[in-house]
């Protein structure tokens, strides 16, 4: 039968606890590396970033760490809140062209009140 | 509001029929973009341009697709001889860009989402 999508990967959560969303990426050129998240209807929103000579960052609630070794990326999201349920996108830029973000696959979270 | 908007929000359109997406960038920005999203997938890079100029265009952008900001401001994306397969949501973001060579945050819009019967 015809495709209507892929399945995103999932991640459930219960209120208070932390969640991490992990990243694999492909482009050991890539110079930054950005967090979004998109709510049902909505276009993406920045979260946070990283720069490829940098391996962790912090942010309000949240913190996205850089593997470059093994071309990681995650963000954890401390005491996750029913408003962090969205979709979640890892994305980097190529050096050669900061303004062309590539996105990765979503990852779906999902928070149990 | 005085974030980017896009219009219309929704467009059913026929195959073979011409649609004029419209985007409306926070007004400083001078970098527009636009993206499209097909269900399940992250945002493919179209194009984007920096005041009235269109200075990178992916190899997505078939020659069915047009892009102009003819005066900097607000940018529309035209598909000619829509295809089922151009069913997705198109969206548009935008930047300030300070004249350094690093990445710039992008404020996304709400999305049109465009269905060819």
């Amino acid at each position: 039968g015809e495709s209507v999508g892929l399945h995103l990967p999932t991640l459930s959560v219960q209120e208070g606890d932390n969640s991490i969303i992990n990243c694999a990426y492909s482009n050991s050129a890539s110079d930054y590396f950005i967090w979004y998240k998109q709510e049902s209807g909505k276009g993406p929103q920045f979260i946070i970033d990283i720069r490829s000579n940098m391996d962790k960052r912090q942010g309000q609630r949240v913190t996205v760490l850089l593997n470059k070794t093994v071309k990681h990326l995650s963000l954890q999201i401390a005491a996750t809140q029913p408003g962090d349920s969205a979709v979640y996108f890892c994305a980097e830029t190529p050096k050669t062209s900061y303004d062309k973000v590539i996105f990765g696959p979503g990852t779906s979270l999902s928070v149990i009140p | 509001d005085t974030g980017v908007s896009q219009d219309p929000r929704h467009k059913i359109t026929k195959r073979g029929q011409n649609v004029t997406f419209r985007c409306d960038p926070i007004s400083e920005h001078n970098r527009l973009y636009w993206y499209r999203q097909t269900l399940g997938q992250g945002p493919e890079f179209l194009t984007y341009f920096q005041n009235e100029a269109q200075l990178e265009k992916s190899r997505l952008l078939s020659d069915r697709f047009s892009a102009e900001r003819p005066k900097g401001s607000f940018s529309t994306l035209e598909i000619q001889r829509t295809e089922q397969g151009d069913s997705a949501m198109y969206l548009c973001a935008s930047s300030l860009w300070a004249g350094d060579v690093s990445y710039n945050e992008q404020f996304f819009g709400p999305g049109t989402r465009l269905t060819v019967l």
